[in-house]
């Protein structure tokens, strides 16, 4: 199976600052397709999860523009322009490439 | 507007059995792949099962214990979870598709305890 590691997995930030999370896959996540199906996701207290960020780095609809996904093959990163009040909550990269789909352990982003 | 409504989350005893449901909207249902996902108690979230035109995959903690389904005449899908362990407690979610889950439902909790 393939392991998501996420770094940090608590982040305090500050408002108007940006913040950064990593993720780490432990096999490529390219599919045979052409695409690398990573995924981020968001869930606030007490809410089901979110789709942001899909393949790396396409805002899923909706999705304000100060979140933005980058990376390549086993590396991605999710980051947040400007930390606003309602971006508390708990992130996860997920990769849906292959099955089993996985997820990170998530990181809990706090003020 | 896309909509899932799980149900059937209960209490049930180790060893059990327990039926979940979730009832889809607002999309072409048969075109769509479909998930469940748990999430423990303050834990993580952990991929349970998913079915799509090419068939049904699901988590090794799970294999040989639940089975998903689906009635596309009914836009509903199903977990038929057999042999219920305290590692199962969770609220499942339903989510949409097969490389995007891109809508969740609110879940429906299943408690495992004696």
């Amino acid at each position: 199976d393939i392991v998501m590691t996420q770094t940090p997995l608590s982040s305090p930030v500050t408002l108007g600052q940006p913040a950064s999370i990593s993720c780490r896959s432990s096999q490529s996540l390219v599919h045979s397709d052409g695409n690398t199906y990573l995924n981020w996701l968001q869930q606030r207290p007490g809410q089901p999860p979110r789709h942001l960020i899909y393949k790396i780095s396409d805002r899923f609809s909706g999705v304000p523009d100060r979140f933005s996904g980058s990376g390549a093959g086993t590396d991605f990163t999710l980051k947040i322009s400007r930390v606003e009040p309602e971006d508390v909550g708990v992130y996860y990269c997920m990769q849906a490439t292959h099955f089993p789909r996985t997820f990170g352990q998530g990181t809990k982003v706090e003020i | 507007e896309v909509q899932l409504l799980e149900s059937g989350g209960n209490w049930v005893q180790p060893g059990g059995s327990l039926i979940l449901s979730c009832a889809a909207s607002g999309f072409p249902f048969r075109s769509y792949a479909m998930n469940w996902v748990r999430q423990a108690p303050g834990k993580g979230l952990e991929w349970v099962a998913t079915i799509s035109y090419t068939g049904s995959d699901y988590a090794d903690s799970v294999k040989g214990r639940f089975t998903i389904s689906r009635d596309d005449s009914k836009n509903t899908v199903h977990l038929l979870m057999h042999s219920l362990r305290a590692e199962d407690t969770a609220l499942y979610y339903c989510a949409k598709g097969l490389t995007l889950l891109d809508y969740w439902g609110q879940g429906t909790l299943v408690t495992v305890s004696s």
